[in-house]
């Protein structure tokens, strides 16, 4: 089976454009989590999304959003990007149903904001 | 809230030596517990995972991690350290009773280093 995919790997973004990531679950999971690292604040939660619904949240702002589609695959956006929102970009696919919810982490995007 | 500290930042072992991570939580239920690790330039994949069946857990690549409630720790270790075992690792844990369980909290990471 293949792996989390996600696209683009690496991404150049200036402060105040937005950006979206994308994120391809391991064929069958249906449940998509996305989580930002940062040298500072380490590995957070951004959000989780399961049959094209938002399940769980973070605690980021607004400017960070997400959707799902029917295929499970998955694109977070976020708008007007500041300088801090450099960071490598999670994405975990989940067979649902599975206890306790083993996460399948994807490579990642880095996001270099300048 | 849940919460994870993983104590040392950084761990400088000997090849063929133990490797000890420590990982202690805060969870006011029995919560579920990962461990991670993180290669250069790489996701997270999975070492292993408690589910509450047996407290000593066996993981890949010869790590296993035993849960101790009484000292709320779920400390990784490796009998003999292999230089293919430097990396990063993460502990987690998530609530398996508020529909949250999916959403992991992750401790600070602890960077393994592997000498001669």
């Amino acid at each position: 089976k293949a792996g989390v995919t996600q696209t683009p790997r690496y991404l150049i973004k200036t402060r105040g454009q937005q950006v979206t990531l994308s994120c391809s679950p391991i064929s069958g999971h249906r449940s998509v989590s996305w989580y930002q690292q940062t040298p500072g604040q380490g590995l957070q939660f951004l959000f989780e999304y399961f049959s094209e619904t938002q399940r769980n949240k973070g605690n980021f702002p607004g400017r960070f959003s997400g959707r799902q589609f029917s295929n499970s695959r998955s694109e977070m956006n976020v708008s007007t990007l500041e300088l801090g929102d450099s960071a490598l970009y999670l994405c975990a696919s989940t067979q649902t149903g599975q206890s306790p919810y083993e996460q399948y982490f994807g490579p990642g995007t880095r996001l270099t904001v300048t | 809230a849940q919460s994870v500290t993983q104590l040392g930042s950084h761990v400088s072992v000997s090849e063929g030596a133990l490797v000890l991570l420590r990982c202690n939580y805060s969870s006011s239920v029995p919560p579920y517990l990962f461990w991670y690790v993180q290669y250069p330039n790489q996701g997270l994949q999975l070492l292993l995972k408690y589910t509450s069946a047996a407290t000593l857990v066996k993981g890949i690549n010869g790590f296993e991690a035993e849960f101790k409630k009484s000292e709320t720790s779920f400390h990784l270790t490796k009998p003999s350290a292999h230089m293919s075992d430097a990396a990063e690792y993460f502990c987690a844990v998530s609530d398996p009773t508020t529909g949250t369980a999916s959403k992991l909290t992750f401790g600070t990471g602890t960077r393994l280093q592997v000498t001669l």
